[in-house]
């Protein structure tokens, strides 16, 4: 079983639609989560990032944790054709030192 | 402000090579980390670097090795060469190796042959 699971898609939405995305992990000392936007043939930039359980909202974009369940999401109100991108979740453990472990990113198509 | 920077952007190596990946950090920045990333995969975690120490290693074997320099840079170099290691190398700079905040560079596409 992989350490953090996450559905490749592809998933495509119309242009205003509310996107969800989602991540389910395994190992309950993940303290620290992180949403990246990766672009064709770009590094990953960082979209969210949140520490422990809870909600986060920056702009159109929502991140939620829920430890007790293992789950993670995404949420893109408005969704525009700029946000078609792949989005990696990512999640991170302080076990002497900070080895963060990304899901296997999820392609979102945004049409307009 | 410059922000993490790769080279080279793209290189093509034959089986049984070996390759030096360069970074350059985000200005502040003394942590680094190295991640590979196959085609349709999220990033693969393969070492972190602070203080000119490696820290933290993911599974890979030793043909994968790195170094750090007193002015944070790094390189990543990979022996013996693989067709399966072909891939984007990511390089990730943070302020200290305590937070998963990672800010990375557009990568060393590796082709091998």
């Amino acid at each position: 079983q992989k350490e953090v699971e996450q559905d490749p898609g592809p998933l495509s939405v119309p242009e205003g639609a509310i996107v969800s995305l989602n991540c389910t992990y395994s190992n309950s000392a993940f303290q620290y989560f992180m949403w990246y936007r990766q672009y064709s043939r770009k590094g990953p930039e960082l979209l969210m990032y949140t520490y422990s359980s809870g909600n986060k909202e920056d702009g159109r974009f929502t991140a939620q944790v829920d430890k007790s369940s293992k789950y993670i999401s995404l949420f893109i109100r408005d969704s525009q054709p700029s946000d078609s991108a792949t989005y990696l979740c990512a999640m991170s453990a302080n076990t002497g030192g900070f080895k963060t472990i990304f899901g296997a990113g999820t392609r979102l198509f945004v049409k307009a | 402000d410059a922000g993490v920077t790769q080279s080279p952007t793209h290189l093509i190596k034959t089986r049984g090579q070996q390759v030096t990946l360069r970074c350059s950090p985000k200005s502040g920045h003394d942590t680094v980390s190295w991640y590979q990333q196959a085609l349709g995969q999220g990033p693969q975690f393969i070492f972190q670097y602070y203080e000119e120490e490696e820290r933290q290693r993911g599974n890979f074997p030793d043909r994968f090795s790195g170094h750090q320099f007193p002015n944070y840079s790094s390189e990543l170099n990979v022996n013996a060469l693989l067709l399966g290691d072909s891939a984007l190398y990511l390089c990730a700079s943070s302020l200290g190796q305590n937070t998963g905040e990672l800010f990375f560079g557009e990568g060393s596409r590796l082709t091998v042959l």
